[in-house]
């Protein structure tokens, strides 16, 4: 059974553009959840998203948010980026609420 | 609110070491413990998941222990191995209706040949 793919895995930005990361969950995991790690604040949660529908959003701004689609696939839109947004980002998936798995994540840089 | 915390920051050890990473946590209303292993630029492989029912769970040299009353996990690795040097994250998920994990900052480890 395939992983948790996230595209792309590196993307270069410039403050003020936009970005959305991809993730496609585990076959048969409908819950898809999105984390933030930075070197200082380790990993942080952004949203997670079951059914379409968004269940939690952690503690980030307005321009952080998410979709997820019918066919469980996620999408995080980032708008107006800032240079504190230069993270990894990792998408997980899990079937109900056992073990979460992780993708390999996305390196966003924004200079 | 959930934190959790993992001391040390750093292990350096030997190869062939037994040695004990520990993850502590303030609420013990957690449905389960997972512990994870991120290799540098990489992303999170999982090892061990405790359910709040469990007591312990092992897979080969691992082995993860859950004490909810003291709020502790520890993960014990067995005779360690060079390729065993990643950083090791513990991460709570919390009962009351959110499905978040969180994590603690992680312990750095090395394992010396």
């Amino acid at each position: 059974k395939a992983g948790v793919t996230q595209t792309p895995r590196y993307l270069i930005k410039t403050r003020g553009q936009q970005v959305t990361l991809s993730c496609s969950p585990i076959s048969g995991h409908r819950s898809v959840s999105w984390y933030q790690q930075t070197p200082g604040q380790g990993l942080q949660f952004l949203f997670e998203y079951f059914s379409e529908t968004q269940r939690n959003k952690g503690n980030f701004p307005g321009r952080f948010s998410g979709r997820q689609f019918s066919n469980s696939r996620s999408e995080m839109n980032v708008s107006t980026l800032e240079l504190g947004d230069s993270a990894l980002y990792l998408c997980a998936s899990r079937l109900t609420r056992n073990e979460q798995y992780f993708g390999p994540g996305t390196r966003l840089t924004v200079t | 609110k959930q934190e959790v915390t993992q001391i040390p920051a750093a292990l350096s050890v030997p190869e062939g070491e037994n040695l004990v990473l520990n993850c502590s946590f303030t609420d013990s209303a957690i449905y389960n413990l997972q512990w994870f292993r991120q290799d540098p630029g990489k992303g999170l492989t999982s090892l061990l998941l405790i359910q709040s029912s469990q007591r312990e769970q092992t897979s080969g040299r691992l082995n993860a222990s859950l004490d909810k009353s003291s709020g502790r996990s520890t993960l014990y690795i067995a005779a360690s191995q060079p390729g065993d040097s990643a950083t090791y994250l513990c991460a709570a998920q919390t009962q009351g209706g959110s499905e978040k994990l969180v994590f603690g900052k992680g312990t750095k480890l090395t394992v010396n040949p």
